[in-house]
């Protein structure tokens, strides 16, 4: 069935640092891809998604680039904030599928 | 605008119990989603709601079971509690999710910060 592997935690970074959290994915068709985050206290919250092949997701200064030949959808940041200091997740919804699939998440913790 | 709410936040049970969790979702969403949330694991699919019938299911027992309403919400039902049911349980809520006219699902789903659910 689909599945995600992301990167094991927990990551602890100094602000300003370059983020990189590892996402791969198994898939039997073509999937969408996405990043949620939880940050302390609230609910889960999209990030960012790509639905095809070399598409770019981007927001919040967080870049994520959908690669079929890898099967990856790695998360990069080039300069993290406290604020960054949350949980994310990676997750895949396959064509015409109703559900998500949930990596398992990690966190990321940000140094003033 | 409210968003996902859910309830109660918090609950203990015994083993052999059944609980109910409630769900509103985001206004003017129609789907419904519930997920499963165990300590230091991603979210795990449970099932989803569509015009008040279920249309997809996870890997999760018959002992999990859930209900839409007219207005949209939801409830999740779990009998004949287990330990390992302990856990936190998520709703989401979205419009129309899966019928995006490219079959791609590319929609967001909204979540709900949960009912942490504790089986003693």
């Amino acid at each position: 069935g689909d599945s995600v592997t992301q990167m094991e935690g927990p990551v602890t970074l100094s602000e300003e640092a370059f983020l990189t959290i590892n996402c791969t994915y198994t898939a039997t068709g073509y999937p969408s891809l996405f990043w949620y985050v939880q940050y302390p206290g609230e609910g889960l919250q999209l990030l960012l998604k790509a639905t095809k092949a070399d598409d770019k997701g981007s927001n919040k200064g967080f870049e994520a680039t959908y690669r079929k030949e890898t099967t990856s959808f790695h998360l990069e940041k080039g300069s993290v904030q406290v604020s960054d200091s949350a949980v994310y997740f990676c997750a895949l919804s396959d064509r015409n599928d109703y559900k998500l699939s949930f990596g398992a998440g990690t966190t990321v913790t940000v140094r003033a | 605008d409210a968003g996902v709410t859910q309830s109660p936040t918090h609950l203990i049970k015994t083993r052999g119990q059944q609980v109910t969790l409630r769900c509103s979702p985001k206004s003017g969403h129609d789907t419904v989603s519930w997920y499963q949330q165990a300590l230091g694991q991603g979210p795990q699919f449970i099932f989803q709601y569509y015009e008040e019938e279920e249309r997809q299911r996870g890997n999760f027992p018959d002992r999990f079971s859930g209900h839409q309403f007219p207005n949209y919400s939801s409830e999740l039902n779990v009998n004949a509690l287990l330990l390992g049911d302990s856990a936190l349980y998520l709703c989401a809520s979205s419009l129309r999710w899966g019928f995006q006219t490219s079959g791609r699902n590319t929609g967001e789903l909204f979540f709900g910060e949960g009912s942490r659910l504790t089986v003693l």
